[in-house]
């Protein structure tokens, strides 16, 4: 089983800032098969990353994905009032798909 | 629109069984594999379950491997997820999703319910 780690835990910026969020593997990750997941409380997790750096329908380009192989990244630019919530990242090629713990972007 | 939409869940005695139910609506249901995820409390999202589209392969998570099965009625664009022998740790909202393979290419889950909430507790 792929193990996915995030950090940081808690990311605690201000509207108008970016954010850098990690995503580390335990072993490459197959063709690519890396997601990352919006989740604001109350609500069902939102795609915005697939395939590492496509983004998915109607997300806007403030954010984006890159990586490879064991080590990913979703960059939040100038974070929107609705940008605070928590991320997850998800590997979806090898079973069983795994996710990340998370990381929370929260207001400073 | 593609909506799916959950139900089933509630308060079990450890040991005991729920039927969970996801209806699906906006899409061509028996073309999609279909997903069951679990999100505890303070933990990071698991999945639990999948089965394909036409060819209903299923697949499980090793921790509720021989107690969960999944399966799906496509004349009624409806998925299910049977629990047994449930456990404290199984206690968390499950979410339905739906995923699409095509031209040789997987996505991940691009729709997600909104939940039913299973606890497990006596």
């Amino acid at each position: 089983e792929i193990v996915l780690t995030q950090s940081p835990g808690t990311l605690s910026l201000s509207p108008g800032e970016g954010a850098t969020l990690s995503c580390r593997a335990s072993q490459s990750v197959s063709r690519t098969y890396l997601a990352w997941y919006q989740q604001r409380p109350g609500q069902a997790p939102r795609l915005l990353i697939y395939g590492v750096s496509s983004r998915a329908a109607g997300i806007p380009d403030r954010f984006s994905g890159s990586g490879s192989g064991t080590d990913f990244t979703l960059t939040i630019n100038r974070l929107e009032p609705e940008d605070f919530a928590v991320y997850f990242c998800q590997q979806y090629g090898n079973s069983p798909w795994t996710f990340g713990q998370g990381t929370e972007v929260e207001i400073k | 629109e593609v909506q799916l939409l959950e139900s089933g869940g509630g308060l079990v005695q450890p040991g005991g069984s729920l039927r969970l139910s996801c209806v699906a609506s906006g899409l061509d249901f028996s073309n999609y594999d279909m997903h069951w995820v679990r999100l505890a409390p303070g933990k990071g999202p698991e999945w639990v379950s999948a089965i394909g589209g036409t060819v209903a392969g299923t697949y499980y998570t090793d921790s509720v491997k021989g107690r969960f099965t999944i399966s799906r009625d496509n004349s009624k664009s409806t998925l299910f997820l049977q629990m047994n022998s449930l456990r404290a740790e199984d206690t968390a909202i499950y979410y339905c999703g739906k995923r699409n393979c095509s031209g040789g290419t997987c996505y991940p889950i691009d729709h997600w319910g909104q939940g039913t909430l299973v606890t497990v507790s006596s």
